[in-house]
């Protein structure tokens, strides 16, 4: 199996501040890496696949970068409503993977 | 807008067989394929496995001796199938469609996830 880790697991930020994510695949995936955002009690939500694409009606405030084996998830000004846990999940090879998640708290 | 929703008991025995469908509304079954995906009490998602709406499968391997995934086109609906639950089994599972773009494969739309709990 691909094993996704994270970094880091929990992040403290304020509003505005610039967040960074990031994601490992134990082997290389190119580019088949998405990305999903989940609030406390829903379901997940699709941000980016491609690693890159931004998925549509996501703010463009979320991009994503990387190829190979590392992969970033930037939120460029963090607005109250993405205090969350993200998610990265490669779909290159069965099982499809994901990482452990990132809780992203209000400082 | 295509909806998503799970439904099934939210108790199970241990040793006995976990039954999940996914009804889908808003769209047609036809031309994806869709997936059980699960998360246990405070932790991350792990994928359960697929199946197209021929019916072709594809499982976790970890899983694949006690799952099965069946789909019922004329119903609209996929069903999840666990046999042999223990308390691991404990989990919010959540139905998805996997879309395709190009090569690439992500899951956009989501049931809102019901929880199940293995427990005597």
């Amino acid at each position: 199996d691909i094993q996704m880790t994270q970094s880091p697991s929990s992040l403290s930020a304020s509003v505005g501040d610039r967040v960074t994510i990031t994601c490992r695949a134990s082997q290389t995936i190119s580019t088949f890496l998405n990305w999903y955002q989940q609030k406390p009690g829903k379901a997940p939500n699709l941000l980016i696949y491609a690693a890159s694409t931004l998925q549509s009606g996501v703010p463009s405030r979320f991009s994503g970068s990387g190829s190979g084996t590392d992969f970033t998830l930037i939120i460029s000004s963090l607005q109250p409503e993405d205090f969350a846990t993200y998610y990265c999940q490669q779909s290159l090879k069965t099982p499809r993977t994901f990482g452990q998640g990132t809780k992203v708290e209000i400082k | 807008q295509v909806q998503l929703q799970e439904s099934g008991p939210g108790l199970v025995k241990p040793s006995e067989t976990l039954s999940l469908t996914c009804t889908v509304s808003g769209g047609s079954i036809s031309s994806y394929y869709w997936s059980w995906i699960r998360q246990p009490p405070g932790k991350g998602l792990e994928w359960i496995g697929c199946i197209h709406y021929s019916g072709s499968t594809d499982y976790d391997p970890s899983l694949k001796s006690r799952v099965t995934i069946s789909v019922d086109t004329s119903k609209n609906q996929f069903s999840l199938t666990l046999s042999s639950v223990t308390a691991a089994d404990t989990a919010v599972y959540y139905c998805a469609r996997r879309s395709r773009s190009g090569t690439y494969y992500f899951f956009d739309y989501w049931g809102q996830g019901t929880l199940v709990t293995v427990s005597s």
